[in-house]
């Protein structure tokens, strides 16, 4: 596995205004990724952050809202933008590691951010 | 459209019984993943146990236990002998294209 951080842990935010969720991996990965877990829902994937190009987006999610960065392969952010309180959630970046011969990729978590908008 | 329905949205048990979560998935891929995983109450999830749809075998560790079974398109999860910190919500999921689809999770309560 990995040991994967995420900062801020959690917060409480002012409608709208922004916050930039950082994930830092102790290992370089390919792929990164970014869910959504609405309170009480299953994960939603917001988008999948590689190194070197663009993040690509589910339907439904917009890059003004959640504009994404992946400077390196150990790194991404994600922006909440313009935040309103239907965006309280918790977002979790997740990576891609190999796990074995013949096998896909697993992801891996972070510990997620809770963001609550007032 | 690839999908993954876990029924019991939430299972309450005494310690020590046994409890299943079923997961059922449809895809159209010959090729594909499921996976579990556990969140508990802190928020982060859990790898548990990654398996391929050609390997049907199930699987044991400790206390776990996976019976997946293609003619059903069912992937199930037992823990046997339930502990109190087994207390968490739990997902199954399926891969496609390297991105995960989940269920809605089971929430499963062990009291003492």
């Amino acid at each position: 596995s990995a040991v994967i951080s995420q900062k801020p842990s959690r917060d409480i935010c002012q409608r709208g205004t922004s916050l930039t969720i950082q994930c830092q991996v102790d290992s370089q990965v390919t792929m990164m990724f970014w869910y959504r877990q609405q309170p009480g829902q299953s994960l939603t994937l917001i988008a999948t952050a590689n190194q070197g190009s663009e993040a690509t987006y589910e339907s439904g999610f917009v890059i003004d809202k959640f504009p994404i960065s992946r400077p390196n392969l150990t790194f991404s952010t994600l922006t909440v933008s313009n935040m309103s309180p239907e965006d309280s959630s918790i977002y979790l970046c997740s990576v891609d590691l190999f796990a074995g011969t013949g096998s896909t990729d697993t992801q891996y978590f972070g510990p997620g951010t809770r963001l609550t908008v007032l | 459209a690839q999908k993954v329905t876990q029924a019991q949205t939430e299972i309450s048990v005494v310690e020590k019984e046994d409890v299943t979560l079923d997961c059922v998935y449809e895809t159209r891929d010959t090729t594909y993943y499921l996976f579990w995983y556990k969140q508990p109450p802190s928020g982060e999830l859990v790898f548990l146990i990654r398996r391929n749809s050609f390997d049907e075998q199930n699987e044991i560790s400790g206390r776990y236990s996976w019976n997946f079974q293609k003619s059903t398109s069912s992937f199930n999860f037992t823990i046997t002998a339930s502990q109190v910190v087994d207390s968490a919500v739990y997902f199954c999921a399926l891969s496609e294209a390297g991105k995960l689809i989940f269920g809605q999770g089971t929430e499963l309560s062990v009291k003492p």
